[in-house]
């Protein structure tokens, strides 16, 4: 059974730009979390999708946003980037588990 | 508001050496608690689940263990492979999002 895939795996942006971020979960899995990590922070929740809706969100400001297609892939959206929004972004898919892919590492300049 | 504390930031080990990691939590209602594997530049890999105080389970050199404030992992005759962030992290009856720990990063001497 294939793994929880994400695409890119590695970005470099420059301020003000946006980028858009994606996962495949596991096959079957219509649960889809996405997690920011940095060395500061940990591993900090920004939102769960289940379905197509955003069942949860976390502490993150509107430019961070996100949506799930109905083959339960989802996307994630970061506009205006910031030098502060470096780091390894994880997409974990599941129920009560939660598997995680390999993260797309973003460098924003 | 979930709290999940784990202690010592960081421990290094000789091949053999036996220690134990520490996960404290303050959840208002525990849904389980999860212990990850992190290797660098990698996402974090599943280890175990935790439902309820007393609960243990083992895979290969490690076991972990749960009471009702804090959860260990115990790290039998570690081996250089073992070297890793171990994180832990819960999640409460409420909610469906996991609360991470800083992780604890493990490193094993040959």
């Amino acid at each position: 059974k294939a793994g929880v895939t994400q695409t890119p795996r590695y970005l470099i942006k420059t301020r003000g730009q946006q980028v858009t971020l994606s996962c495949s979960p596991i096959s079957g899995h219509r649960s889809v979390s996405w997690y920011q990590q940095t060395p500061g922070q940990g591993l900090q929740f920004l939102f769960e999708y289940f379905s197509e809706t955003q069942r949860n969100k976390g502490n993150f400001p509107g430019r961070f946003s996100g949506r799930q297609f109905s083959n339960s892939r989802s996307e994630m959206n970061v506009s205006t980037l910031e030098l502060g929004d470096s780091a390894l972004y994880l997409c974990a898919s599941g129920g009560v588990v939660r598997y995680f892919g390999p993260g797309t590492r973003l460098t924003v300049l | 508001e979930d709290q999940v504390t784990q202690s010592p930031e960081a421990l290094r080990l000789q091949e053999g050496e036996s220690s134990s990691l520490n996960c404290s939590y303050t959840v208002s209602g525990l849904r389980g608690l999860f212990w990850y594997r992190q290797d660098p530049g990698k996402g974090p890999e599943f280890l175990f689940t935790l439902y309820s105080a007393g609960e243990e389970k083992e895979k290969e050199r490690l076991k972990a263990t749960l009471t009702k404030k804090e959860s260990f992992l115990h790290i039998t005759a570690p081996k250089p492979e073992d070297s890793a962030t171990y994180l832990c992290a819960v999640r409460e009856t409420s909610g469906s999002r996991l609360t991470f720990g800083e992780g604890t990063q493990l490193t094993v001497n040959p």
